[in-house]
């Protein structure tokens, strides 16, 4: 069975760091694409960051420069190094396998960050 | 970058109703468009892929239909586990975009 499951999120000061993971299961995780979106409290759905299999790498102009996307294949794991937090990241972190020209599917279960002072 | 507008941003339905929520692209992305159901607190969940192919494990209720720049999700008989927001992303072009969502929920 495909999965993707999220570590905790938690509580940061603004200005502070958080990494996110994803554990995958279930696929062949070094041959797609993954991709970290995020929803903001009661608002819609936006791409943060994807990995290409091979390790390219885009990101959003809002995390640009902050955020730091990576992967280990032989953990199947997917990671989201999140720096210089700001309350304006406060959201709910999804991983998804899928990335450019394909859909997103599945999504782990989502990890809440809160950016506050 | 491609905006995704969905209409209507609510639709009030009982149960066993049938739905058609709208989205559309400013620009065309052929049939490279998914749908996706979210319930309160739940992750999204594919739905239907290249603008009208089912996911695995998606009930025949669900159907999607469109292409270039106009698409629709058709749900029938809506159940109760159907009321949720829907959102329509596409990935012709990066940046990969959703819209807004439609909620669909219990008159």
């Amino acid at each position: 069975q495909v999965h993707l499951v999220e570590s905790a999120g938690g509580l940061v000061k603004p200005g502070e760091s958080l990494r996110l993971s994803c554990a995958a299961s279930g696929f062949t995780f070094s041959d797609h694409y993954m991709t970290w979106i995020r929803q903001a409290p009661g608002k819609g759905l936006k791409w943060v960051s994807y990995i290409s299999s091979s390790g390219y790498t885009n990101y959003a102009d809002s995390v640009k420069g902050r955020f730091l996307i990576s992967r280990d294949n032989a953990q199947n794991s997917l990671y989201l190094q999140m720096n210089s937090l700001s309350t304006e990241d406060t959201a709910v972190y999804f991983c998804a396998r899928g990335g450019p020209g394909v859909w997103f599917d599945p999504w782990g279960q989502g990890t809440l960050v809160i950016v506050s002072s | 970058e491609i905006v995704m507008t969905q209409s209507p941003a609510t639709l009030s339905v009982s149960p066993g109703d049938g739905v058609t929520l709208s989205c559309r692209t400013s620009q065309t992305v052929g049939s490279n468009l998914a749908w996706y159901q979210q319930t309160s607190g739940q992750a999204p969940r594919l739905l239907i892929y290249d603008a009208s192919t089912r996911a695995t494990g998606i009930p025949a209720r669900f159907s999607g239909s469109g292409s270039g720049t106009e698409f629709t999700l058709t749900i029938s008989g809506l159940q109760s586990a159907d009321f949720a927001v829907y959102y329509c992303q596409q990935y012709d072009s990066w940046p990969l975009t959703f819209g807004g969502g439609t909620k669909v929920e219990i008159k």
